[in-house]
């Protein structure tokens, strides 16, 4: 099983839709969790970090339930910009710093 | 700007070659990360290093090794290159190891196909 689990997508909605994406964890001691925006032929880039209270950041928002081990990512009025994929990312345990980054899920916004 | 500079673009080498791949980081960082990117498996973590001369070993490091002679170089280096080892290269610094903060800076990466 993977450590991070994504649905590869892709996801296929017109601009002004509000799409959200799923994550699953399987360490339960992660404790920093994170999505990351990656362009077509480009690096990673940080979008937001996920808190356990939950976190906005203008048209995004992100989740976190502990209990069922799962990030959520949000996008209001999506924008032809937002078309990418999103990687969701945790650390790998309780003492370790690795980052552990899921295969992401792909977003095309279309007019 | 804060920039994290891997020295190639692409990169061609032949099987059993010994290939280098440079990074560089300009934001004093003391954390850096050699990834590799695949379709279907992500990014998996190589080597990373917490300070000069440290180096530990990520999820993969079978066929690699890494340098850090200074704060702000990282090099990966493939002992004989194998086919398989053709993938995205990424290059990563941080401030904080866990990613928090501003998160990792990733370089632009170097496209390796060995053949």
């Amino acid at each position: 099983r993977k450590e991070v689990e994504q649905d590869p997508g892709p996801f296929n909605v017109p601009e002004g839709a509000t799409v959200a994406f799923n994550c699953t964890y399987s360490n339960s001691a992660s404790q920093s969790f994170f999505w990351y925006r990656q362009d077509c032929r480009k690096e990673p880039k940080l979008l937001m970090s996920v808190y356990s209270s939950g976190n906005e950041d203008g048209r995004f928002t992100a989740q976190l339930n502990r209990a069922s081990q799962y990030i959520s990512l949000l996008i209001r009025d999506s924008k032809l910009s937002d078309s990418a994929t999103y990687l969701c990312v945790v650390t790998s345990g309780a003492s370790s710093y690795k980052l552990i980054f899921g295969s992401g899920t792909r977003l095309l916004v279309r007019p | 700007d804060v920039k994290v500079t891997q020295s190639s673009r692409y990169l061609v080498k032949r099987t059993g070659e010994k290939v280098f791949l440079e990074c560089v980081q300009d934001m004093d960082h003391e954390n850096m990360f050699w990834y590799r990117q695949d379709p279907g498996l992500g990014l998996r973590l190589i080597y990373f290093s917490y300070d000069v001369k440290m180096k530990e070993k990520g999820d993969i490091p079978e066929g690699y090794s890494v340098s850090r002679e200074k704060k702000e170089r990282f090099s990966l280096i493939l002992e004989s290159a194998s086919t398989n080892q053709t993938s995205m290269y990424l290059c990563a610094s941080s401030l904080y190891a866990g990613g928090q903060g501003n998160g990792y800076t990733f370089g632009s990466g170097t496209r390796l196909t060995v053949v």
